[in-house]
């Protein structure tokens, strides 16, 4: 069965240090993931995704992910964190079964002055 | 600007009285979606329709139902609020093209639903 694993409930950075949030999914074929956005109180909004071709995809907000298949992961980088990102991060993999996503269970960030 | 937009943002409803959420896009999307949301979950999805199609979860609860009168619409009723019901809910589209997968998700900014 699909599934998708976000080993860190809650990270902590400074303003302006890197970002790291990790993923693995599991999943028998090319799976389709996504990393989504939530800030407090609203919706969820796609940062990226990954369907084929390049491993290293580059989203909004200055967001890159890269795909490794050897390693089952699909990690969200950004290399300087802004006080704005301070929202929860949800890793997700499409059902090729149909239009269905499963989600991570999500990471929260905070960010530190 | 396309987009889904959700009514109300927030409602307060009594334990055991029916409520309807309100769900609606532009986006001319053929499938939408509603979820749960817990505090510090991630969203459980409910039930989804491809144009007309209700797709229901194994596990949603007979307590909820949804209706879809139009591309347009879509309404979660929660016919019994119980406690245990207060939640985010979050409606999400999707369009046709998404099949196999490839679905990106496009999302209303929820309903946060209260059950005194």
């Amino acid at each position: 069965a699909q599934s998708v694993t976000q080993p860190d409930i809650h990270i902590t950075v400074s303003e302006g240090a890197s970002l790291e949030l990790r993923c693995n999914y599991s999943y028998g074929a090319t799976p389709y993931l996504f990393w989504y956005v939530q800030s407090p109180g609203q919706g969820l909004q796609l940062l990226l995704k990954y369907f084929s071709g390049d491993t290293l995809v580059q989203g909004i907000k200055g967001f890159e992910a890269e795909f490794k298949r050897s390693q089952s992961s699909f990690n969200l980088r950004k290399p300087s964190v802004h006080w704005s990102d301070a929202a929860e991060y949800f890793c997700a993999v499409g059902n090729t079964g149909g239009f269905k996503t499963i989600f991570g269970a999500g990471t929260r960030l905070f960010v530190k002055a | 600007d396309a987009m889904v937009i959700q009514n109300p943002r927030y409602q307060v409803t009594q334990f055991g009285k029916p409520v309807t959420l309100s769900c609606s896009q532009t986006l001319n999307h053929n499938v939408m979606y509603w979820y749960q949301q817990k505090s510090s979950q991630a969203p459980k999805l409910l039930f989804h329709y491809y144009d007309k199609d209700f797709n229901n979860e194994a596990d949603t609860p007979d307590n909820f139902q949804s209706r879809r009168p139009n591309t347009s619409f879509c309404f979660l009723d929660i016919r019994s609020p119980g406690l245990g019901d207060a939640a985010m809910y979050l409606c999400a589209t999707s369009p046709r093209s998404g099949t196999g997968g490839r679905n990106i998700q496009y999302f209303g900014a929820g309903t946060r639903l209260s059950v005194l």
